[in-house]
């Protein structure tokens, strides 16, 4: 079985700094993809960033990009210029077949 | 933008009776699920659904739970006797054929049982 480990609980950071949020996984399977889903305080899912594993070029969608080591098994999420709206739960995810496995995410924290 | 919606946003019900949680996926995506997260904890795969069958389902989806397609737009999720544990928010999602996009989720349905 999968497992996805965020180890930061909570994180904090002024406004229009970065931010780099921690993820890693555990699989003996070679094809898969890793999401970074962001959960608001109104509890919605928003898919923020996806990696495909057989790319080896990091992501990047606007202010959001990853850090995708797959032979440490790694996903990080770096945010810059981070802005008061991106308060919020962050999940990691891993997609093998049909099922997300989440992990227990990262409550961050904007301070303006 | 086309979105996933899911009606209704709470439901508050009482411990043994029925309650169906509903879904209207994004028009042109082929693939259901749903998840559940309760309060404070991460979310958790319930069931995926596609060509009108189960294609997998978690521990937590047992004989209480069912899914259903009942036309072309919505996807039910049926819980046949609730109990206390089942309190949750429950997620609905889709996706499209290449599981490269992700999966999209709708606002979820707050259920609370008393």
């Amino acid at each position: 079985a999968q497992t996805v480990t965020q180890s930061q609980p909570e994180m904090s950071v002024q406004e229009a700094e970065t931010v780099t949020l921690s993820c890693t996984y555990d699989t003996s399977e070679n094809n898969y993809y890793l999401f970074w889903y962001k959960q608001p305080p109104s509890r919605q899912m928003i898919l923020v960033i996806r990696q495909e594993a057989y790319k080896q070029q990091n992501a990047t969608e606007n202010r959001f990009s990853v850090n995708f080591q797959k032979a440490a098994k790694s996903f990080s999420l770096k945010i810059s210029d981070s802005q008061l709206g991106d308060t919020a739960m962050y999940f990691c995810a891993f997609a093998l077949n049909e099922k997300l496995t989440f992990g227990t995410g990262t409550r961050l924290t904007i301070i303006p | 933008e086309p979105e996933v919606t899911q009606t209704p946003s709470h439901q508050v019900t009482q411990m043994g009776q029925e309650v169906i949680l509903r879904c209207v996926p994004i028009s042109n995506h082929l693939y259901f699920y749903w998840y559940r997260q309760i309060l404070g904890q991460k979310v958790e795969f319930l069931v995926s659904f596609y060509n009108n069958e189960i294609s997998e389902k978690s521990e937590i989806f047992d004989d209480q739970f069912s899914v259903e397609r009942p036309d072309g737009s919505n996807f039910t999720l049926k819980i046949r006797s609730t109990k206390l544990e089942d309190s949750a928010m429950y997620f609905c999602a889709s996706r499209g054929l290449a599981g490269v996009h992700g999966q999209y989720f709708g606002p979820g349905t707050r259920l609370t049982v008393l």
